[in-house]
């Protein structure tokens, strides 16, 4: 079975802080993907990031960068900077490569961006 | 380009009814997703549609079903509503089914509250 677990509920920063949302997840597959969204107030759901578990490069897309490491079964998402408009429920998921495709969600992290 | 599309965008049912949601996906997209987000359980996965074939289920009861339409759209229903089925139901669509190698795009959203 998979699972995806964020242990963070809610985090509240200051603007032009950096903030590190935590995401560690469980599968018996070999293959699989690594997801990040971010969900505003609006509801939409909005992609930020797939991560192949066959690439366990580090990605940076301006001030957002993903740390992905295979042996602790993490894949983190820091925001450097942070500004109001990062004021979000972001959620990490986990999708197999291949069999069911049935993707695992994590419960998301609130994260609250202050003036 | 126009984004993903549900509707309605909210509605109030009562328990015992029946609800049709309907997606439209972005243009060229065959591949629609839908999923059930509420506080209790997050966000799960529903079912997946390609080419008019439903390819995954998540794990819910007969109760939830769906279809996909030749031109891609696609309506889930729910029948003999419970309150517990009160929730935010997304809308994702993408070029290929599986989201491996394509981006899901999600719609706004249907808020359905059963009373």
């Amino acid at each position: 079975a998979q699972k995806v677990t964020q242990a963070q509920t809610e985090i509240s920063v200051v603007e032009k802080e950096d903030v590190t949302l935590d995401c560690v997840y469980e599968t018996r597959d070999t293959t699989y993907y690594l997801f990040w969204y971010k969900q505003p107030p609006s509801g939409e759901l909005v992609f930020l990031i797939r991560r192949n578990s066959f690439d366990e490069q580090n990605e940076i897309s301006g001030r957002y960068s993903w740390n992905f490491q295979k042996s602790t079964s993490s894949f983190n998402f820091t925001i450097t900077a942070s500004q109001v408009v990062d004021s979000a429920v972001y959620f990490c998921a986990l999708r197999p490569a291949g069999g069911s495709y049935i993707p695992t969600f994590g419960r998301g992290t609130s994260l609250i961006v202050h003036p | 380009k126009a984004g993903v599309t549900q509707t309605p965008r909210y509605l109030i049912k009562t328990r015992g009814q029946q609800v049709t949601l309907s997606c439209s996906p972005i243009s060229g997209h065959r591949s629609v997703s839908w999923y059930q987000q509420t506080p209790g359980q997050g966000l799960q996965f529903l079912f997946e549609y390609f080419s008019e074939t439903q390819r995954n289920k998540g794990n819910f009861p007969g109760r939830f079903s769906g279809r996909q339409f030749s031109n891609s759209r696609s309506e889930m229903n729910v029948s003999t509503l419970e309150l517990g089925d009160s929730a935010l139901y997304l809308c994702a669509s993408s070029l290929v089914p599986g989201t491996g190698e394509g981006e899901q795009f999600f719609g706004p959203g249907t808020r359905l509250t059963v009373l």
